[in-house]
């Protein structure tokens, strides 16, 4: 079946420095691929998403390319935030056409200290 | 004005007893569902509907059923709740654009 692999569990870095989320994923078909980000206490919400090859997606500063060659889509900030601090999902679809049914992958939780 | 509401928000229950979680939306979206959050598993898919008085299984179905009476209500029902079903519970619905609004959350403690 469908699957998304993110690599960190969790990720702890400083106020100003690069951050990189590793998203693998494994799809049947011809996925559309989403980043989603979870705030304490809260729901999970849509950050962006691309839908093929080479398209990049990107939003408050974070940004990720589809790139079908080596089935990735990680997600890059090049100077964190502590407001940045959430749980980062990767996350695909592929029905047909449709986006209904998401598969997430396991989540990165990201620490930034001030 | 929260378009997702869950309820209850949090709940304990006994091994063996029935439970309800129910969700409510105003987005007037079509897709909804219910999803499943553990620590080291992520978000997976229990349930899902498209339409009223339809529901479809998702990625793990077991020990779980699911109602959906109108296109405002999702229900989750857990007919013999198990230690191994303690977790928090997302509602979502959406448009069917990939893009899924989520409620709050209902943390189930089942002893």
């Amino acid at each position: 079946g469908d699957s998304v692999t993110q690599t960190e569990g969790q990720v702890a870095l400083s106020e100003e420095d690069f951050l990189t989320i590793h998203c693998n994923y494994s799809a049947s078909g011809y996925p559309t691929l989403f980043w989603y980000v979870q705030y304490p206490g809260e729901g999970p919400q849509l950050l962006f998403r691309a839908s093929r090859d080479k398209e990049k997606g990107s939003s408050r500063g974070f940004e990720a390319t589809y790139d079908k060659g080596t089935t990735s889509f990680h997600l890059r900030k090049a100077s964190v935030q502590e407001s940045d601090s959430a749980v980062y999902y990767c996350a695909l679809s592929v029905s047909g056409g449709s986006n209904a049914k998401l598969t997430f992958g396991k989540g990165t939780k990201l620490s930034v200290k001030s | 004005e929260a378009a997702v509401t869950q309820s209850p928000r949090s709940k304990v229950a006994v091994t063996g007893g029935k439970v309800t979680l129910s969700c409510h939306q105003t987005n007037n979206h079509d897709y909804m569902y219910w999803y499943r959050q553990d620590t080291g598993h992520g978000l997976r898919l229990i349930h899902y509907s498209y339409v009223a008085d339809s529901t479809e299984k998702g990625d793990i179905p077991d020990g779980y059923k699911a109602s959906r009476p109108s296109q405002e209500n999702f229900s989750l029902i857990l007919e013999l709740a198990s230690l191994s079903q303690t977790a928090v519970y997302f509602c979502a619905s959406s448009l069917n654009t990939g893009q899924l609004y989520f409620g709050e959350g209902s943390k189930l403690t089942v002893l």
